[in-house]
């Protein structure tokens, strides 16, 4: 398994605003991965994350929106530009490990006003 | 349309007892099924997982069915335990196109009463 860190745990953002989210990982990954939860929903993928290559990003998820870096093998963040109410949710992280499984960090809470 | 399906949205067992967790899913070319546990304000935790050539996988107090004909999973707990409460997510793995990802189910909230 792996240790992951995810930054800021929480935060209230204003509408129009951008918010970075850091991940951090314990060991040298290949995948990361960020998803969105929102209220009284499932994980959704947004993108996939390999160091060294653009990031792919899932249908109804674009770069400008959520531009994402991944500078070395342990750590990644994912910026969510220009909110709205309906970016609130939970932001999480999560490193694959073996082929398939994955591990996740604690997430991030984010409520836009 | 929901290729990882879970039909309960909550369940309730008495402590001691076994809980069933179901999943249902629709694309038969996934190669991996697996088990997460969620408490709230956490990140979701690897319970256990089943390779699609499997049929069963326990690791203690947690088994996992799989049964390819009925495109159906099950996760068992034997016995139940308080701590056990929290909402557990079904997910399936896909490796289409070389993209590799894990396909969510909508979660089933387990409550174990002492």
């Amino acid at each position: 398994s792996a240790v992951i860190s995810q930054k800021p745990s929480r935060d209230i953002c204003q509408r129009g605003t951008s918010l970075t989210i850091q991940c951090q990982v314990d060991s040298q990954v290949t995948m990361m991965f960020w998803y969105r939860q929102q209220p009284g929903q499932s994980l959704t993928l947004i993108a996939t994350a390999n160091q060294g290559s653009e990031a792919t990003y899932e249908s109804g998820f674009v770069i400008d929106k959520f531009p994402i870096s991944r500078p070395n093998l342990t750590f990644s963040t994912l910026t969510v530009s220009n909110m709205s109410p309906e970016d609130s949710s939970i932001y999480l992280c999560s490193v694959g490990v073996r082929s398939y499984e994955q591990y996740f960090g604690p997430g991030t809470r984010l409520t836009v006003t | 349309d929901q290729q990882v399906k879970q039909n309960s949205p909550s369940l309730s067992v008495q402590e001691g007892r076994i809980s069933i967790l179901n999943c249902d899913y629709t694309n038969s070319m996934f190669d991996y099924f697996l088990w997460y546990k969620k408490y709230p304000a956490e990140g979701p935790t690897f319970l256990i997982s089943i390779s699609s050539i499997k049929d069963k996988n326990e690791d203690g107090r947690f088994t996992v069915f799989l049964n390819k004909s009925a495109k159906h999973l099950s996760l068992h707990i034997v016995p139940s335990q308080p701590g056990d409460s929290a909402v557990y997510f079904c997910a399936a793995h896909s490796n289409a196109g070389n993209n590799r990802k894990l396909i969510w189910g909508l979660g089933t909230s387990l409550a174990v009463n002492p």
